[in-house]
């Protein structure tokens, strides 16, 4: 049982370049996030989706988009990289949205934006 | 505004002995918690929760403890282990209403347990 499995594990930008991270899950969970980590700081939720068909934006999603297409995968879109995008994305999965199904994240994309 | 923080960048345990990694927060409408740990070059993983109707929740060498009052949760690791070397991750969130499960995480605290 893999999870969540996300791609690419590393990835160099150049300013105004454009890229997708994607993301995919094996568990049939409906609900699922892309959160973003920046040094000594905590996660950040980037944009969220209770559903195929159904996204929502979180706290920062000014930069990003999403499709949610299908129940197992949610790939997040860069459309015009800029320096502040440098961080590390992390992709998870719930069952439920409520407090005792708790969040199953991916490893994570490194991106860097020069 | 960080609602949740995490204000011990750092921790440093002897094997054995006990850890406590501490969190606050500010906002009283959050009614669960979570602790994740975090490896390099992992994602994070859950840990413990705990309900804002307990004050205590117990899995193992593992235990949170809730004072809604204080607003603040901690984490006890007894015994402290090498390979719980990692990073902790306090998170909030709400149980209903549009909250679709999204948390606050906190800034999160470096754990060395040394051998």
């Amino acid at each position: 049982n893999a999870g969540v499995t996300q791609t690419p594990k590393f990835r160099i930008l150049k300013i105004g370049q454009s890229m997708t991270l994607q993301c995919t899950q094996d568990m049939n969970h409906n609900y699922m996030y892309w959160y973003r980590q920046d040094p000594g700081m905590g996660l950040k939720l980037i944009y969220y989706s209770v559903g195929a068909g159904i996204t929502d934006k979180g706290e920062v999603p000014n930069g990003y988009n999403v499709s949610r297409s299908t129940t197992e995968d949610f790939p997040l879109r860069l459309e015009l990289a800029a320096p502040s995008q440098t961080s590390v994305y992390f992709c998870a999965s719930s069952y439920s949205d409520r407090g005792n199904s708790p969040l199953h994240f991916g490893n994570g994309t490194r991106l860097t934006v020069t | 505004d960080q609602q949740v923080k995490q204000n011990s960048p750092s921790l440093s345990v002897q094997e054995g002995r006990i850890s406590i990694l501490n969190c606050d927060y500010t906002n009283s409408m959050f009614d669960y918690f979570l602790w994740y740990k975090k490896y390099p070059a992992e994602g994070p993983t859950f840990l413990i929760s705990i309900s804002s109707i307990k004050d205590k929740n117990e899995d193992g060498r593992f235990t949170v403890f809730l004072n809604k009052s204080a607003k603040h949760l901690s984490l006890h690791i007894v015994p402290s282990q090498p390979g719980d070397s990692a990073v902790y991750f306090c998170a909030a969130g709400y149980a209903g209403g549009t909250s679709y499960g999204k948390l606050t995480f906190g800034q999160g605290t470096i754990l060395t347990v040394h051998p």
